[in-house]
């Protein structure tokens, strides 16, 4: 079946250090690729997207490129702030199905 | 940008109470979507509906039902509210779209709930 993996947290990061959490994902055909941040309290954001192999998503300073040779979609950022502490979920969606998968999300601490 | 209301930040029931969280989306989404948030399990699909008055059950619909009347507002209701039914409930929405152009899903703020 459909799936996500995600790295497991908490990841605590000092802040300019480099991020990057690993998502893998299992699936047939061509799923669009998301990220997701929930800050504490709120709901999910849209962070980034991706609809096709190859194709780089990014916002905030966040990237995720799509690869479907190693089926992979990992979040990276250059230089991480305190305020970007929050729980991030790796997503999918299926061409054929309105549901999007999740993974399990990794929660991120970055210390000053 | 698409706004998805929840009518509650904050709830207290009492158990085997009936429960009611609303939801509702301005952007005239085809599909709506109720999940549940406990730490370590992630978020849970309990319900989704993909047009007025059709729904499908998630991977968690034991205990709740819901009701889509009108395009923008899909309903949660728990029958008979019991204490394992604490939780964050997060309703979401999303276009239905085109193959390669598929969209994402929008979020409200969340409601939190608790049986006491």
């Amino acid at each position: 079946g459909n799936s996500v993996t995600q790295m497991e947290g908490p990841v605590t990061l000092s802040e300019e250090a480099f991020l990057t959490i690993n998502c893998t994902y299992t699936a047939t055909g061509y799923p669009s690729l998301f990220w997701y941040v929930q800050y504490p309290g709120e709901g999910l954001q849209l962070l980034l997207k991706a609809t096709k192999a190859d194709d780089k998503g990014s916002n905030k300073g966040f990237e995720a490129t799509y690869r479907k040779e190693t089926t992979s979609f990992h979040l990276e950022k250059g230089s991480v702030q305190v305020s970007d502490s929050a729980v991030y979920f790796c997503a999918l969606r299926k061409s054929s199905a309105s549901k999007i998968i999740f993974g399990s999300g990794t929660r991120l601490s970055i210390r000053p | 940008d698409v706004k998805v209301t929840q009518s509650s930040r904050y709830l207290v029931k009492r158990t085997g109470e009936k429960v009611f969280l609303e939801c509702v989306q301005d952007m005239d989404h085809e599909n709506m979507f109720w999940y549940r948030q406990d730490p370590g399990l992630g978020l849970r699909l309990i319900y989704f509906s993909y047009d007025v008055k059709m729904k499908e059950k998630g991977d968690i619909p034991e205990g709740y039902s819901v009701s889509r009347e009108k395009k923008e507002r899909f309903s949660l209701i728990l029958e008979s509210a019991s204490t394992n039914q604490t939780s964050m409930y997060l309703c979401a929405s999303s276009l239905q779209g085109r193959a390669r152009t598929l969209q994402p899903q929008h979020f409200g703020d969340g409601t939190r709930l608790s049986i006491l």
